[in-house]
């Protein structure tokens, strides 16, 4: 069970959009539809932002949405604004009631 | 609104066993629509599930940690624990608690794929 690959960092303009990529295989990401994005500030405990894909839980800006090709899911924020800026991390099922993450990716808003 | 806290020894030696638990309010721990987990954020690195449990009593570990964690729930005082054995410097970590939602699927066993509620987490430091 290796963790899923997470570029370390990404950064965008006000107003931009950027992507994040978490690539896994055909035992997590690629096998279920169940990849998971969270959002965390410095110091604090991760928020869900998008579930099973690119599901958004309630109050969740719809600039963030999520997606995925073959073994590798995205998570796009179009209009990025100040507040975007944190640390991203997937999560995907990888079968038998087991989880993976990814390392996690620091977005900075220049 | 569910809401979960973390609370634990803070500093644990070389070895020994650490014990973490949370405490859920606002929401019942016995609940059949919901899973129970705990994961774990080492100092500037990512996360790591560590395990997760049903109220029935069924638990679900990662593999890496199989040997040396437990999972335990207690529903008179509403709180989920975690013990971890032989700990060393490589778990000094932040611990979150978790609430994940149970995925029913029709015919097949049911899973869960995310964590929804999170507790604030606590900071476990492994120093002699």
């Amino acid at each position: 069970q290796s963790a899923l690959t997470q570029p370390r960092s990404v950064s965008g303009s006000p107003g931009q959009s950027v992507t994040i990529s978490c690539a896994g295989t055909s035992s997590d990401v690629g096998g279920y539809n169940y990849v998971s994005w969270y959002q965390q500030y410095p110091g604090k405990a991760p928020k869900l932002m998008i579930y099973d894909v690119n599901k958004r839980p309630s109050g969740v800006p719809d600039r963030f949405s999520g997606s995925k090709s073959g073994n590798t899911a995205s998570l796009t924020i179009s209009g990025l604004q100040a507040e975007d800026e944190a640390d991203y991390h997937c999560c995907s099922y990888a079968g038998t009631y087991s989880l993976v993450f990814g390392g996690g990716t620091k977005v900075t808003v220049l | 609104q569910l809401q979960l806290q973390e609370s634990g020894p803070g500093l644990v030696k070389p070895s020994e066993t650490v014990s973490l638990t949370c405490t859920a309010s606002g929401g019942s721990i016995t609940s059949s629509n919901f899973y129970w987990g705990w994961i774990r954020q080492p100092p500037g690195k990512g996360l790591e599930w560590i395990g997760t449990m049903f109220y029935s009593g069924n638990t679900y570990y990662n593999p890496s940690l199989l040997s040396r964690v437990t999972i335990s729930l207690d529903p008179s005082r509403n709180q989920f624990s975690l013990r971890l054995t032989s700990v060393t410097a490589t778990d000094t970590s932040v611990y979150y608690c978790a609430r994940l939602p149970r995925v029913r699927l029709p015919g097949r066993p049911d899973l869960y794929s995310y964590m929804a509620v999170w507790g604030t987490g606590t900071t476990v430091t492994v120093s002699s």
